[in-house]
């Protein structure tokens, strides 16, 4: 069974460039199965998807984050990665990272990492 | 704002069935049978509940069932427990660049 363990700073200043690292176990991130997508939820708020890559390097990105957001993958670490340049408050989130479907079904989800936006 | 509504809230006494509605448009809901639901309780991962509309992952409770006519899916619950109070998400493949798209979320009470 696939698990994935995020991982990164949990406190980044406003205008700096956020990075997250999810480690995949359990099966390889090079399988043709799923892509391997991102999605956070502000607190108390609801969850918002943020993009996604297949092991190919084709990316999917929220249209409304998508000048912000690099997806990438290491298969040789078996690890893909979130950067989110420019944050503000309003990054302030649960990052969880997770596998997708190709019908969009998220099966496997990180346990989430909160990352505050402040100074 | 986001791609897909839900309500707010719902709420249902245990034993009762309760509907959770999901709106989108033929670009989403209403043009793919990819919609999926996930349960969230709090503090947790979400948990994906339903796929594909209307199909179970192993595990899952047969009291929880998915349809879709038109545009809307819907979650239904039957044979509410206590435990099944949580918020409850719809996604839906989207044909956009962006391939997923979320709804606001619903907040289910047992009362």
């Amino acid at each position: 069974q696939l698990q994935l363990q995020e991982s990164g700073p949990g406190l980044v200043k406003p205008s700096e460039t956020l990075s997250l690292t999810c480690t995949v176990s359990g099966g390889s991130i090079s399988s043709s199965s799923y892509y391997w997508g991102w999605i956070r939820q502000p607190p108390g708020k609801g969850l918002e998807w943020i993009g996604s890559i297949y092991y190919s390097g084709s990316t999917y990105y929220n249209p409304s984050l998508k000048s912000r957001v690099t997806i990438s993958v290491d298969t040789s670490k078996n690890q893909f990665s979130l950067k989110l340049s420019s944050v503000t408050a309003a990054d302030t989130a649960v990052y969880y990272c997770a596998t997708v479907r190709g019908t969009a079904a998220i099966d496997y989800w990180g346990q989430g990492t909160l990352v505050t936006v402040s100074s | 704002q986001s791609a897909l509504t839900q309500p707010a809230s719902v709420s249902g006494s245990p034993g009762q069935s309760i509907t959770i509605s999901c709106t989108g448009t033929s670009s989403d809901v209403g043009g793919y049978n990819y919609v999926s639901w996930y349960q969230q309780h709090p503090g947790k991962a979400p948990k994906l509940m339903i796929y594909d509309v209307s199909n179970r992952p192993s595990g899952v409770s047969n009291r929880f069932s998915g349809s879709k006519s038109g545009n809307t899916a819907s979650l239904t619950i039957s044979g509410l427990q206590a435990e099944d109070e949580a918020d409850y998400y719809c996604s839906s493949y989207t044909s956009s660049s962006t391939l997923e798209v979320f709804g606001g979320g619903t907040k289910l009470t047992v009362l």
